[in-house]
């Protein structure tokens, strides 16, 4: 099975806040990423927490890692409807810098 | 600079046809990837470089041929693909270790 797992879906209404959780196996990861793609694109590097922090905050992106429970979540403040889109988690395995992702979390934000 | 560019954008290629997908990068990154994403999948690795050395090839079939001419590019050579392989095609860089992985915005392939 998957070593990261994610919700599938996320519906959340504008200028509310948008909370995208994701679990990981590896306990040697050293990153952990959460990626953001739009239809038709590439993967956007939104941000990323190394395993020995608790929190990472960039401007309205929330990164919280409890490494006990292995789970990773990303916050968005305000979310606008640029934010939908599908958010992926991935975790660095090795030093090659092979990178394990979620299956994604499908992010619709509402009017 | 922290882009990646990746051409062409679109590519439709038959089965015989022998074609080349290109990525560049002026990062100074070492690290640099070949990843392929089916539709509403992750990206699944194909190969890593590092120093413009082979050093991950995840089991790939032949028909896809990588090769790294210069610390700046990448190329994945084509040939004989089957309509399977019809994806998005994915080049991404990083630095020693691969810690920030930057992509680009992909090629998508089809093949008929």
């Amino acid at each position: 099975g998957e070593d990261v797992e994610q919700s599938l879906f996320l519906s959340v209404r504008e200028g509310d806040s948008s909370v995208i959780n994701c679990t990981y196996t590896d306990s040697s990861s050293t990153y952990l990423y959460w990626y953001k793609q739009e239809p038709g694109a590439g993967l956007q590097l939104l941000t990323y927490i190394f395993s020995n922090m608790d929190m990472k905050q960039d401007q309205r992106l929330t990164v919280l890692l409890n490494k006990k429970d292995k789970h990773l979540s990303l916050r968005i403040a305000d979310t606008q409807t640029g934010d939908s889109a599908i958010y992926f988690c991935a975790e660095k395995t090795d030093s090659w810098g092979k990178l394990q992702f979620g299956a994604g979390t499908q992010v619709v934000v509402t009017p | 600079d922290t882009e990646v560019t990746q051409t062409p954008k679109h590519l439709v290629m038959g089965m015989t046809n022998k074609k080349s997908l290109k990525c560049e990068q002026h990062m100074g990154h070492r690290a640099m990837y070949w990843y392929k994403q089916k539709a509403k999948k992750p990206p699944e690795l194909m190969f890593v470089y590092s120093y413009e050395k082979l050093s991950i090839n995840e089991s790939v079939p032949s028909r896809f041929s990588p090769e790294c001419p210069n610390s700046s590019l990448l190329n994945l050579h084509l040939h004989a693909l089957q309509p399977e392989d019809s994806a998005l095609y994915l080049c991404a860089t990083a630095g020693t270790g691969g810690g920030e992985q930057y992509f680009g915005p992909g090629t998508r392939l089809t093949v008929t």
